[in-house]
């Protein structure tokens, strides 16, 4: 079962532009992650939040977590034609070792 | 080595047969997934390993889905009397720290024919 949803499933902007993206879940959560994936083989770590944090940054990624919401958003800023990529969130929840992985969302940046 | 590798990268094998994927992890991580991507959907967890012992299995479909690491290192996932619905991406990850970031092999494209 996915827990993750992704939200818009696809996005289409110019290079240049902001990309946000949203995943939804469903129960108590240890950590969020948020994954690319290129050409539907292997996914790429972008960024890791934990329960009890509220934002992160990494280069031109932004991630924010809302625990009272379960949700949280990505931010991609001054994005590039190599940004183009599908896009999961995945969370580990409780005692169990397993990420749980969304649909996932496609991003697509016209140059 | 420098990543998570998967062997082979493609397989066809046709209905009823046996089939063994191979992920050979990063060294030194103890933790070991597999998981099963279909087109359009994420990633499906199946198993997870915690050095040689299966510590969650509650993703494999059936029994005819079974994987070991005999040694802690190297994982085999097997499919016996293969389905034509198990045609997906299998994807292996390892991790160092339990509940962290996790490194994805490639992945192999099975299609039963």
């Amino acid at each position: 079962s996915q827990q993750g949803e992704e939200d818009p499933q696809a996005l289409s902007i110019q290079e240049g532009e902001n990309a946000t993206m949203n995943c939804s879940y469903k129960t108590s959560i240890n950590n969020l992650q948020w994954y690319r994936q290129n050409s539907g083989r292997g996914l790429v770590h972008l960024i890791l939040i934990r329960s009890n944090e509220r934002e992160k940054h990494s280069g031109r990624l932004r991630v924010t977590l809302d625990t009272s919401k379960k949700s949280s958003s990505l931010l991609i800023t001054a994005s590039r034609a190599a940004d183009t990529a599908s896009y999961f969130c995945a969370t580990s929840q409780g005692g169990s070792e397993k990420l749980v992985f969304g649909k996932g969302m496609k991003l697509t940046v016209n140059p | 080595g420098a990543g998570v590798s998967q062997t082979p990268s493609n397989k066809v094998t046709e209905k009823g047969k046996y089939v063994e994927l191979r992920c050979d992890p990063i060294s030194g991580h103890t933790a070991l997934y597999w998981y099963r991507q279909s087109l359009g959907q994420g990633p499906e967890f199946l198993i997870y390993f915690q050095g040689t012992g299966a510590a969650d299995d509650s993703g494999l479909p059936n029994d005819r889905f079974f994987a070991v690491r005999p040694e802690g290192s190297v994982s085999t996932l097997k499919i016996q009397r293969t389905e034509r619905g198990d045609s997906a991406v299998y994807l292996c990850a390892s991790s160092l720290l339990r509940t962290g970031e996790a490194f994805f092999g490639q992945g192999t494209r099975l299609t039963v024919v």
